[in-house]
C-alpha cells in the first residue's frame, strides 16, 4: 500500500511568488490534513478535510492560503503570494473516518523556503 | 488553548546510556501520542497512549503517561545510534479531530 505522497519534496521561491503543494492520500482516506512547521517549532494544525469538504480550517494563516481537495482525493495547498515567514515544512496526513487523529499517517513534506 | 512543552529540546549521549524526554501539556486530553522524524522522512507514529498510567514499550523505548500531571514521558534504555531522530509529542483537544504537537526533540546518539 502507498503512502501518504507529498510533491514537490522541496521548493524555492522568491517573496511574492504563487506555490502549489500536492497531497497524495492513502487510498481510501477520508480525512486529509496540513500542518506545518515553521524555523524548528512546533508541527501546527492548518485544516482538516473530510472527503472533499473543510472540516475545520481554524489554523490557516491568512487568506494567502487556499487549500483544496476536488472529488475527495488529493489536495492541493496554494501560497499567494507567498511571504518570508511562511518558510517551513508542511505536512499532509491521512486517516480512515473513523480513526480520524489516532491513526495518522504523514507525508514526507514539503521544504519551503521563501527568500 | 492547548499548549504542549517538550524538554530538552536537544540532546546529544552516548551510546549505552539511559535518558528522559518530558512532555507536559496544558489541559485535558483524551490521547498523548509520540513520534519519531528521521531527516527529510515522514512522522512515524511509535506510541499512542490513552489512560492515565499507561505504558508502552517497544524495544529500547517506552512511554508513559500520567493525565492528573499533564506529563508524558518518553524512556531510552541503551541508546544506541540507530534512535537518532527528532522526537515530537502531542495531544489531541478534547472533541476536535486535531493534534497539538510540542516543538520536538532533536536526540543525536554518538557511537
Amino acid at each position: 500500500e502507498a503512502g501518504v505522497t507529498q510533491f514537490p519534496s522541496h521548493s524555492v521561491i522568491e517573496k511574492g511568488q504563487t506555490v502549489t503543494l500536492r497531497c497524495d492520500p492513502i487510498s481510501g482516506h477520508d480525512n486529509l490534513y496540513w500542518y506545518r512547521r515553521v524555523m524548528g517549532k512546533e508541527i501546527k494544525f492548518l485544516l482538516h478535510f473530510v472527503k472533499e469538504s473543510k472540516q475545520d480550517e481554524s489554523g490557516m494563516p491568512n487568506n494567502r492560503f487556499l487549500a483544496e481537495r476536488t472529488g475527495g482525493t488529493y489536495s492541493t495547498l496554494k501560497v499567494q503570494p507567498a511571504e518570508l515567514e511562511d518558510s517551513g515544512v508542511y505536512f499532509c496526513a491521512s486517516s480512515r473516518g473513523r480513526e480520524a487523529v489516532e491513526k495518522l499517517f504523514f507525508g514526507s513534506g514539503t521544504q519551503l523556503s521563501v527568500l | 488553548e492547548l499548549k504542549v512543552e517538550q524538554n530538552p529540546l536537544f540532546l546529544s549521549m552516548q551510546e549505552g546510556k539511559n535518558y528522559t524526554i518530558y512532555c507536559n501539556y496544558s489541559t485535558t486530553s483524551d490521547r498523548l501520542y509520540w513520534y519519531r522524524q528521521d531527516p527529510g522522512k515522514s512522522l512515524e507514529s511509535l506510541f499512542v497512549l490513552l489512560s492515565n498510567g499507561a505504558v508502552k514499550q517497544e524495544g529500547r523505548l517506552m512511554a508513559s503517561l500520567d493525565t492528573k500531571a499533564r506529563l508524558s514521558t518518553l524512556h531510552i534504555t541503551a541508546a544506541v545510534h540507530d534512535l537518532s531522530a527528532t522526537y515530537f509529542c502531542a495531544v489531541d483537544s478534547r472533541g476536535a479531530q486535531k493534534l497539538v504537537f510540542g516543538q520536538g526533540t532533536r536526540l543525536t546518539i554518538n557511537p
